[in-house]
């Protein structure tokens, strides 16, 4: 079953913060993020594995909520460089593949 | 350090031809995906191999097949064209041997399918 993400698309200024939401029908064991920019190949943002422990990587970080069956990846003080499509990834538990939602596109504004 | 390299870039297909498409990683890693990207539908799996010597099916693997030639290579087929295979394919590795789901995937640049 594939993660629900919301929202679709969003759009910001230079400098504001974003909240991106991935939701699961199933249990979970891993959440990945990646993202894309346009004609580009995914790149990988961070990975959260079952357990609960928030990532951060600059200012990108990131959440999981086992319970929820949902992560939510927050962006802050956002650059322009921040723009693009974000996927999430869910892995579930016993050898489930992983699972990717279908984006959040993300456009920064100056 | 290349990383994941996929050729053709582009290609553009006449329905009912054959093509493979040709992944090669550098980074030693133990685990090769294919998958399909089309517009508003995500990244959907098409085909992967955990370890060397073995491949399993994905989400969407009707009208493809695969062949992990060695740890390095991992080649994608398509027998018989059809205009429902104009996609976006991207090939990625993985360093952990399995599914995918624990470890990050690196992507290659990806080939452009048409088909006609």
């Amino acid at each position: 079953q594939q993660p629900v993400q919301s929202p679709q698309a969003v759009i910001l200024r230079e400098g504001e913060d974003a909240v991106i939401n991935c939701s699961s029908s199933k249990a979970l064991y891993s959440v990945h993020w990646y993202r894309q920019k346009h004609g580009e190949a995914p790149v990988f943002l961070m990975i959260l594995l079952k357990g609960g422990e928030q990532k951060g990587h600059e200012k990108i970080s990131a959440s999981f909520n086992e319970k929820k069956q949902q992560s939510s990846l927050y962006l802050t003080a956002s650059q322009l460089s921040y723009s693009g499509t974000y996927f999430c990834g869910t892995g579930g538990i016993g050898n489930e593949k992983l699972t990717f939602g279908t984006g959040t596109r993300l456009t920064i504004i100056p | 350090n290349a990383g994941v390299t996929q050729t053709p870039k582009f290609q553009v297909l006449k329905t009912g031809q054959s093509m493979t498409l040709q992944c090669a990683q550098d980074m030693n890693h133990n685990s090769m995906y294919w998958y399909r990207q089309d517009p508003g539908m995500g990244l959907r799996l098409i085909y992967y191999s955990a370890s060397e010597g073995t491949t399993d099916k994905g989400e969407v693997p009707n009208g493809y097949n695969v062949s992990r030639l060695n740890k390095r290579e991992f080649s994608l087929r398509l027998e018989s064209a059809a205009p429902s295979q104009t996609s976006v394919y991207f090939c990625a590795s993985s360093p952990g041997a399995g599914t995918g789901v624990s470890s990050p995937l690196h992507f290659g640049n990806g080939t452009r399918l048409t088909v006609t």
